[in-house]
């Protein structure tokens, strides 16, 4: 069964950083791409952010590029989200999930990043 | 950017009622699109991949049909599990866009 744990959410100040992780399970994880997605509270689903099985490439929406860094570690079945710089607007829900066919097939459950003072 | 537009933006109806969700794309995007249902506190799923392939262990009573910028989604008989809300989103370039959703209620 796939399995997809987000962590790593929290309150956090106007230009502060978290990392968020997502650990999968119930597949091989370094043969598929995987992305972000957030939610603001109240709010429709925006892509933030997907990087290759190897690595190797990495995508991010303008409005993150720069201050938001996906990564992973197939050794460790795990994606990551360096969050830097980080505004109030980048308040959400923030999902892992894993693609499939150009669609996102899998979700975790998400965590919740909350930027205020 | 490819702008993925939803109508209606929220709907009523009743248990036994066929609906149709329209996604309308800004540029063509072949048959990349999926779409997804929410309910509240938890996370989106798939429901239609790649314009109307059925991911598996949905119900038959979700359709989806459309290719270029024109794209439904139909639910044949509501069921009250059907009460969610639903978003189509576009696979065919990065930035990947999600439509705004639409709220589908219970009349």
């Amino acid at each position: 069964e796939v399995q997809l744990l987000e962590s790593g959410g929290g309150l956090v100040q106007p230009g502060g950083s978290l990392r968020l992780s997502c650990a999968a399970s119930g597949f091989t994880f370094s043969t598929y791409d995987m992305s972000w997605v957030r939610q603001a509270p109240g709010r429709g689903l925006e892509w933030v952010s997907s990087i290759s099985a190897s690595g190797d490439t990495t995508y991010y929406a303008d409005s993150v590029k720069g201050r938001l860094t996906i990564s992973r570690d197939n050794s460790k079945n795990t994606l990551y989200l360096q969050m830097n710089s980080l505004r109030a607007d980048d308040t959400a829900i923030y999902y892992c999930a894993k693609e499939d066919g150009s669609n996102f097939h899998y979700w975790g459950q998400g965590t919740l990043v909350t930027v205020s003072s | 950017d490819i702008q993925m537009t939803q109508s209606p933006s929220s709907l009523s109806a009743s248990v036994g009622d066929r609906v149709t969700i329209t996604c309308r794309a800004s540029q063509t995007i072949s048959s990349y699109l999926n779409w997804y249902q929410q309910k509240p506190g938890k996370a989106p799923k798939v429901l239609i991949y790649a314009a109307s392939t059925l991911q598996s262990g949905v119900p038959s009573r979700f359709s989806g049909s459309g290719s270029g910028t024109d794209f439904t989604l139909t639910i044949s008989s509501l069921q009250p599990e059907d009460f969610a809300t639903y978003y189509c989103q576009q696979s065919y370039s990065t930035p990947y866009t999600f439509g705004q959703g639409t709220k589908l209620e219970i009349k």
